[in-house]
């Protein structure tokens, strides 16, 4: 398809055990984000990918907390030894740069941590 | 001080009536302003997008930016119900990319 995708779209998880969600940005788009959406809550930035540069992780919450990138496609957030205070809908949204408009969204990867 | 802050709300207004969103930021060197809709359960999708001081109109919404004074707004003329859902204001930081949203103000439209 042509949007961002996201999977898994939900995850049931055990408190402690790790987990991987995945992000398949648009072709051609440099940028690359994932935020956390708690229920209720506003979106809370974790990092952001451009192009070949380092990445901005100033939003990762704990170094339990990690992201991968490679080029310009794929993305894979990683969270390791869950909590349930992790639980939240994973967004990932990806753009040609923001001078150029809007970032485009997945429908979101759920996490539930028990 | 938050980088990017809304009123939580709820807004409600009846229909017909121009709902007006406000949004301050904290990061004088900002130079993206993006409007975005949450509907519950859904992903964000834009509204608008606002560069430049001055307002920009589409429709029924007019996006306004004040940078002087550190704050963009959005107003919604003709509010119908369907209007009704969470409304995110984004703000880059510095000269990057990087783009933090407030916590959205919940609009309510009564018919």
């Amino acid at each position: 398809g042509a949007g961002v995708s996201q999977s898994p779209s939900n995850k049931v998880t055990e408190k402690g055990k790790d987990v991987e969600l995945r992000c398949d940005p648009i072709s051609g788009h440099t940028a690359l984000y994932w935020y956390r959406q708690r229920l209720g809550q506003g979106l809370e930035f974790l990092i952001y990918f451009q192009g070949n540069s380092a990445p901005d992780k100033s939003g990762l919450p704990s170094d339990r907390f990690s992201a991968e990138r490679t080029g310009e496609s794929v993305s894979t957030l990683t969270i390791q030894r869950t909590q349930q205070e992790d639980s939240a809908v994973y967004l990932c949204a990806s753009s040609r740069g923001l001078s150029y408009g809007e970032l485009f969204f997945g429908e979101g990867s759920r996490l539930t941590v028990l | 001080q938050k980088e990017v802050e809304q009123n939580s709300g709820p807004l409600s207004v009846p229909e017909g009536a121009i709902a007006s969103l406000n949004c301050t930021y904290s990061d004088r060197g900002s130079q993206s302003f993006f409007w975005y809709r949450q509907y519950s359960g859904k992903s964000p999708e834009l509204i608008m997008s606002i560069y430049s001081n001055g307002d920009k109109e589409d429709g029924r919404f007019t996006a306004q930016l004040n940078k002087a004074s550190q704050y963009v707004s959005l107003l919604i003329r003709d509010s119908q119900p369907s209007d009704s859902a969470t409304y995110l204001c984004a703000v880059n930081t510095g000269n990057t990319d990087k783009l933090i949203f407030g916590t959205g103000t919940r609009l309510q439209v009564f018919p």
